[in-house]
């Protein structure tokens, strides 16, 4: 987890409200990454950033939107939460010498919503 | 050691044996595979990573094969203890920064 933090670590939220998770890195790494994580699912890919303003959706986008308007912080907002986004949210880096695509956790934020 | 030949959601080892995960990929044009480690509270660790132009990478204690006739990748963990009890997760990626990952499987070292 080093050089990746993540806010806030847990959550509690109603349904019906806007929440935003925060990623901030202290690598300089060009990618960014918004995963959760569910039972039976392993990580699904929500969003990625390749760069300052540059983003795109991942697999399951619908009902979040992301923004980056600075290299080390991504943050992720759920427009108007529902119980189906009750999850475990990791943020991700990566960087793109040598063609090594290995990425790098951070500790995760538990989001419960009620 | 043991060893399970289809990707079982968890396996149960006994500490000091050999233990092999397997994870079957869906792109037969995936060029890069990496095996993370996950342990409970935590985000996921990078164990070891391969490339397709390999069969055959070693770590410390750990040595990840590849097979890509048949789409299978492989993990093992030499002398497994009791700090090797994670969920293990592949993930796989052609020639993108984005990796898919596999379902994952629970590894649970019995003293």
């Amino acid at each position: 987890d080093a050089g990746i933090t993540q806010s806030p670590r847990h959550k509690v939220t109603e349904t019906g409200t806007p929440v935003t998770l925060r990623c901030h890195q202290t690598e300089n790494h060009r990618y960014m990454y918004w995963y959760r994580q569910d039972p039976g699912h392993g990580l699904r890919l929500i969003h990625y950033s390749y760069g300052v303003k540059d983003t795109d959706k991942g697999e399951v986008s619908d009902g979040y939107s992301v923004s980056r308007s600075k290299t080390e912080d991504f943050l992720l907002t759920l427009e108007s939460a529902t119980s189906s986004q009750t999850s475990v949210y990791f943020c991700a880096i990566s960087e793109s010498a040598g063609r090594s695509y290995e990425q790098y956790f951070g500790p995760g934020t538990r989001l419960t919503v009620t | 050691g043991e060893s399970v030949g289809l990707h079982l959601p968890t396996l149960s080892v006994q500490e000091g044996d050999n233990s092999i995960i397997n994870c079957a990929y869906s792109n037969s044009a995936s060029d890069y595979f990496i095996w993370y480690k996950q342990e409970s509270g935590k985000g996921p660790q990078f164990i070891i990573d391969i490339r397709s132009n390999m069969d055959k990478r070693q770590g410390q204690r750990v040595t990840v094969l590849l097979n890509k006739t048949v789409k299978h990748l492989s993990l093992q963990i030499a002398a497994t203890q009791p700090g090797d009890s994670a969920v293990y997760f592949c993930a796989e990626t052609y020639n993108d920064y984005k990796l898919s990952f596999g379902a994952g499987t629970t590894v649970t070292v019995r003293a």
